[in-house]
C-alpha cells in the first residue's frame, strides 16, 4: 500500500513563528503536493514539486515556501506564521499524469 | 482559472441511490476525478473520467459530459459507511500547470 506520512497530526504555534510541516512518501512518486483544506473551500493547492529540488507555485503560495531535497520528502515552510494560516494541511503524491493522488492524513495547524 | 460547483450537503437513506453533481469551468480539460473523505481521514481516490460516459466500480459510478462541463458520482445501495464528504476535482490547465483543482465538497449523510 502507498503510504504518505505527515509528521504531526496536530500542531499549535504562535504568530510569527517559523513552522515546518514534513511529508514523506514511500512509493517513489515523482510528484508531491501541499494543499490546505478549509470548510466550504475544498482543497486548495499551495505548492507542488515534480522532481527533486524543483517546485512550482500553486493557487495560494503567498506566505509559504517548500523544500524538496530528496525524492521521498516534501516540506512546507511557513516563514512567519499568521492566524489566517490556521488550517488543515494535506500532503499528497502521485506518479505520471496526476490522475490519482495519494494523500496523507493531514496536519491540523492552529496559529494563536 | 478553474472553478467547480457541487452541492454542499446531501442526505439519503440506507439502501437508496444518490447522485452528487459537479459542474466545472476550466481552461483546458484533461479529466474529472472524485475523492471520498471520512471525518478526520485522508481523501481517497474513487474514480477518474477522461472521456464522456459512465464508469462503474462496484456500487459507485461516475459520469462525465465534456460538452456540458458536467459530471456526477452515483452511489447505489447506500450504506452507513458511505457517510463522508465527496470532492470532485478537475485536471486542467491553470497557473500551476497541469494540476488538480478541487470543488468545495459535498457532505453525504446516510440515515438508517
Amino acid at each position: 500500500d502507498v503510504k504518505v506520512t505527515q509528521s504531526s497530526r496536530y500542531l499549535v504555534k504562535r504568530t510569527g513563528e517559523k513552522v515546518f510541516l514534513e511529508c514523506v512518501q514511500d512509493m517513489d512518486h515523482e510528484n508531491m503536493f501541499w494543499y490546505r483544506q478549509d470548510p466550504g473551500l475544498g482543497l486548495r493547492l499551495i505548492y507542488f514539486s515534480y522532481d527533486v529540488k524543483m517546485k512550482e507555485k500553486g493557487d495560494i503560495p503567498e506566505g509559504y515556501s517548500v523544500s524538496r531535497e530528496k525524492k521521498e520528502r516534501f516540506s512546507l515552510i511557513l516563514e512567519s506564521a499568521s492566524t489566517n494560516q490556521t488550517s488543515m494541511y494535506l500532503c499528497a503524491s502521485s506518479s505520471g499524469g496526476n490522475e490519482k493522488l495519494f494523500f496523507g492524513s493531514g496536519t491540523q495547524l492552529s496559529v494563536l | 482559472g478553474q472553478s467547480l460547483e457541487q452541492p454542499s450537503e446531501v442526505t439519503a437513506v440506507e439502501g437508496a441511490i444518490v447522485q452528487i453533481n459537479c459542474t466545472y469551468q476550466t481552461s483546458g480539460f484533461y479529466g474529472l476525478s472524485w475523492y471520498q473523505q471520512h471525518d478526520g481521514g485522508a481523501p481517497t481516490f474513487l474514480s477518474y473520467n477522461a472521456l464522456d460516459g459512465l464508469e462503474e466500480t462496484g456500487r459507485f459510478s461516475s459520469f462525465l459530459s465534456r460538452s456540458d462541463s458536467y459530471g456526477y458520482l452515483l452511489l447505489q445501495e447506500l450504506q452507513m459507511k458511505d457517510s463522508a464528504s465527496y470532492f470532485c476535482a478537475v485536471r486542467g490547465t491553470n497557473n500551476a500547470g497541469n494540476m488538480l483543482t478541487f470543488g468545495g465538497g459535498t457532505r453525504l449523510m446516510v440515515k438508517p
